[in-house]
């Protein structure tokens, strides 16, 4: 039990079209999920934290207007990169906090994006 | 506030010796800590996790942890390397008393390179 999926896991788009990455936990409910981003060779960023059905909360220097956050149901978060650019491009990665298994966060397989 | 520093960025080891990955962490509240590996292009595995029991604890592929609250470390460790142990490591750690509770802080992570 506990997966985290992410969808989808590989995307290339053109530079200033956005692009919408679904994370989703499939058999459990997760009130707060977190959403990373990691740069080649380097560690996970923090970007926000994602609460359901209330505003995600955006860590310092990460654009809210850039990083759109959706947080619609117990099983389901959505980053949506608005107008991206190849600065842009990374691998996002998703966890879920599981609040019966002592907010144990469980992270998904990430989603490769290039912004060409 | 909680950190984490992982003390070395390259670890280079032979197969079939022991493998020392060392983690310091900082922490304001108790709490749990955890270890993840990451093969390139794939998402996280976690390895194994503190979580104020058993302060020496067990995980995954016969590696383990040892938690010391007075040296504040999480050192990873493993009797024998094997060549699929190669990958990045990360060493992470999460509050859980405060407003941020699960907020997990990454280290810089620590290529492991198994040598034949």
């Amino acid at each position: 039990g506990a997966v985290v999926s992410q969808h989808p896991s590989r995307v290339i788009c053109k530079s200033g079209t956005s692009v919408k990455i679904e994370c989703r936990s499939l058999d459990f409910q997760a009130t707060t999920m977190f959403w990373y981003r990691q740069f080649p060779k380097k560690s996970l960023m923090l970007m926000a934290t994602s609460n359901e059905g209330s505003k995600a909360t955006y860590e310092q220097g990460v654009e809210k207007d850039k990083f759109l956050i959706n947080h619609a149901s117990l099983t389901l978060s959505t980053l949506t990169v608005t107008s991206a650019h190849p600065e842009d491009s990374s691998f996002y990665i998703c966890s879920a906090r599981e609040r019966l298994r002592n907010n144990e966060q469980f992270f998904g397989p990430g989603t490769r994006l290039t912004v060409l | 506030a909680q950190s984490v520093t992982q003390l070395d960025s390259h670890v280079s080891v032979s197969e079939g010796t022991p493998v020392l990955l060392r983690c310091n962490y900082s922490s304001s509240y108790s709490p749990s800590l955890f270890w993840y590996v990451q093969h390139p292009n794939k998402g996280l595995q976690l390895l194994l996790k503190y979580t104020s029991a058993a302060t020496l604890v067990k995980g995954i592929n016969g590696f383990e942890a040892e938690f010391k609250k007075s040296e504040t470390s999480f050192h990873l460790t493993k009797p024998s390397a094997h060549m699929s142990d190669a990958a990045e490591y990360f060493c992470v750690v999460s509050d859980q008393g405060n407003t941020n509770a699960g907020k997990s802080t990454f280290g810089d992570g620590t290529t492991l390179t198994v040598k034949p």
